[in-house]
């Protein structure tokens, strides 16, 4: 059974507009983890926000938020203000249970490719 | 600091050759990872390290071995080349904290094409 889901395979968005981007995750663990990265076409892969299960706010770094609902098993990562540079592709990550008795392993999603329209 | 670097960068084998990919981490980290990046897919776990001297298989480890000898280097072996082998190689490193922030912090990746 797929673990994190990202439904949309390709995305445009208007220069300096917000967007957002859906991942849903399926796990039994109550502890559990979830992260995005950015992967430009460069290659390299860049931590971008991180939500722990038991966090009762969303999390925000700079210009991205993550709106996790909980009861929905989703968390979508936000952009506001898009930029050029944000063209990439962005992956939804999941780590199920705590780190020292699963090792932190991550479940990755498909990706969603993200175009930014000048 | 330079993070997590790897070696190579890009490889081209032919089917059956063996080799051998190194990670090395400066952050101390106790924590690490390999994954492949096949085209249209997110990563796929192949071995991780929980420390120096452990390995444990992950959700791909069949045609690869890996071994932890020392903390700060991770290496991800293939003895026997095949074709499906073809892929973006990854390594991660993470300092394990049990907080649960930890954040797994990649390298820059090695392409490996297998004739």
């Amino acid at each position: 059974a797929q673990k994190i889901t990202q439904t949309q395979p390709g995305m445009f968005v208007q220069e300096k507009e917000a967007v957002t981007l859906d991942c849903t995750y399926d796990t039994s663990d109550q502890s559990y983890g979830l992260f995005w990265y950015k992967q430009p076409s460069s290659g390299e892969m860049i931590f971008l926000i991180y939500q722990g299960s038991y966090d009762e706010q969303n999390a925000t770094e700079g210009r991205y938020s993550l709106n996790f609902q909980k009861a929905r098993k989703s968390a979508n990562l936000v952009i506001s203000a898009s930029q050029l540079g944000d063209s990439a592709m962005y992956f939804c990550a999941m780590r199920e249970g705590m780190i020292y008795n699963q090792g932190g392993k991550l479940i990755f999603g498909q990706g969603t490719e993200l175009s930014v329209k000048p | 600091n330079a993070g997590v670097t790897q070696t190579p960068k890009f490889r081209v084998l032919k089917t059956g050759q063996s080799m051998t990919l190194l990670c090395a981490q400066d952050m101390n980290h106790e924590y690490m990872y390999w994954y492949r990046q096949d085209p249209g897919m997110g990563l796929r776990l192949i071995h991780y390290s929980v420390g120096e001297g452990t390995t444990a298989k992950g959700e791909v480890p069949d045609g690869y071995n890996v071994s932890r000898l020392k903390k700060q280097n991770f290496l991800l072996g293939l003895e026997s080349a095949a074709p499906s082998q073809t892929s973006v190689y990854f390594c991660a490193s993470s300092s394990g904290t049990s907080d649960g922030t930890d954040t797994q912090y990649f390298g820059p990746g090695t392409r490996l094409t297998v004739l």
